[in-house]
Parts: structure tokens; sequence; C-alpha cells
């Protein structure tokens, strides 16, 4: 196996509910990452995990929380989201240290009304 | 600052045609250097991949070449296919102790026609 996985597809929330997005990968790797990517933009990185910890937080909003509950698996909650959120979210996963195999996700499709 | 830029910013060829696409970087330290395609509303996917010590890496139809001394990379798409639409990203990687951290160019918006 070597895909990452992302549930849903497409997502459509209003901005008082909750929701939360689903990452799966069986490549071994210890590295998972989410994006956010506006349209004809480059992904912006939101954060890291690295062995199933944070290990980078890129100063994102608090309406955003990640969760990495074992080392095939991350999420991402969201809550009290803004219309501009809106945007396809992206997960990656990579190999520790070298990033071999860095590999993303279909994405996500995130639209907040 | 750790910057990619890409050229051109986009591109119409039609159907059969060779084109080469550009990006400069200026990353450092310099882990390795990959190219993406990126079709519209899904994710990347990796094309090639190189270190500081590749000069060039085939994948069917594309050749990437890495000239780490200038810090310029090319991909050279040969005998373009409608399928080949999509735009295109140079991505250099940069190693921190948190796991690898990717810096991206705005891409090349590659258009191929009949």
């Amino acid at each position: 196996d070597t895909e990452v996985t992302q549930t849903p597809k497409h997502l459509v929330m209003g901005m008082t509910n909750k929701k939360s997005l689903k990452c799966e990968q069986h490549m071994g790797h210890r590295a998972m990452y989410w994006y956010k990517q506006k349209a004809k933009k480059p992904p912006e990185l939101m954060f890291v995990y690295s062995y199933e910890k944070l290990s980078i937080n890129e100063s994102v909003p608090s309406r955003f929380s990640p969760e990495c509950p074992n080392s095939s698996l991350l999420n991402l909650h969201l809550h009290a989201l803004q219309p501009e959120d809106s945007a396809l979210y992206l997960c990656a996963s990579s190999q520790e240290g070298r990033g071999d195999g860095y590999t993303f996700g279909s994405g996500t499709r995130l639209t907040v009304v | 600052k750790n910057q990619v830029e890409q050229s051109p910013q986009s591109l119409i060829i039609l159907e059969g045609k060779n084109c080469t696409l550009q990006c400069n970087y200026t990353v450092s330290p310099f882990s390795n250097l990959r190219w993406y395609k990126q079709d519209t509303g899904r994710g990347p996917v990796s094309l090639t991949i190189m270190t500081f010590s590749e000069n060039t890496k085939s994948n069917g139809r594309y050749t990437a070449t890495l000239d780490a001394d200038t810090k310029q990379s090319s991909l050279h798409i040969t005998a373009s296919q409608l399928s080949d639409s999509a735009s295109y990203i140079c991505v250099v990687s940069l190693h921190t102790g948190g796991g690898n951290k990717l810096t991206f160019g705005t891409g090349t918006q590659l258009k191929v026609e009949l």
C-alpha cells in the first residue's frame, strides 16, 4: 500500500458545525503533515507530526485542532470555521529523517458556508 | 529567505510537442528537489525526486535535471498529451528535526491543446 487516503473527499459545513477530516497511511511513515491549499496557490504547511507527536504548528488558528491517534492515522478537527477557511486540505506522510517517500493524499475539498 | 521560483507561470502547447519548465531555488540547506504534477482539486503526485548529487532523473516522458551549483532545475516533458494539462510544482526539501519541511514553488500551469 503506497497511498495516503483522505476522507471525506468533499465537505460542506456551516460556521457553527464541528467536523473532522481523516487521513490514513499504511506505509510505515512516521511523519505526517496537514496542508491548506487555496486555488492557484501552493500548499501551505499547517501541522507536522513526528512519531505521533506534534512537532510543528505554523501558527494555525485554534479552530483547527490536529490529532494523531496512532502512527497510521491523522485527524484534523474543525470548529467554528470561517468562509475564508474554504480550501483544499491535503494530508501527506514521509519517512522520518530523510523524508523519503513523501506522499500526498488526494485532499478534502472543504466549503464553509 | 528560502524561496522557489518557477517559470513560466503558464504555458500552452500543442499535443505532441515538447516543453521545458524551469525552477530556481535559494533553499538552504538543501536536502532534495521534487517535481509534482497536480490536477485541479487533487493532491500533488510525485514525478521525480533528486538529491544534490544527481544531475538527471527520468520518469517515462518526464525528465528532470538539477544543477546544484547554480541552484536550478528543469522538467522536460516529451511528446505531450492532453492528460499532461495540470499544474507542475517544483518543491525543495530541507530536513528539520521535526520532519522534512518543503518549500513550494508557485507552479507552472500547463495546458495541452489539440
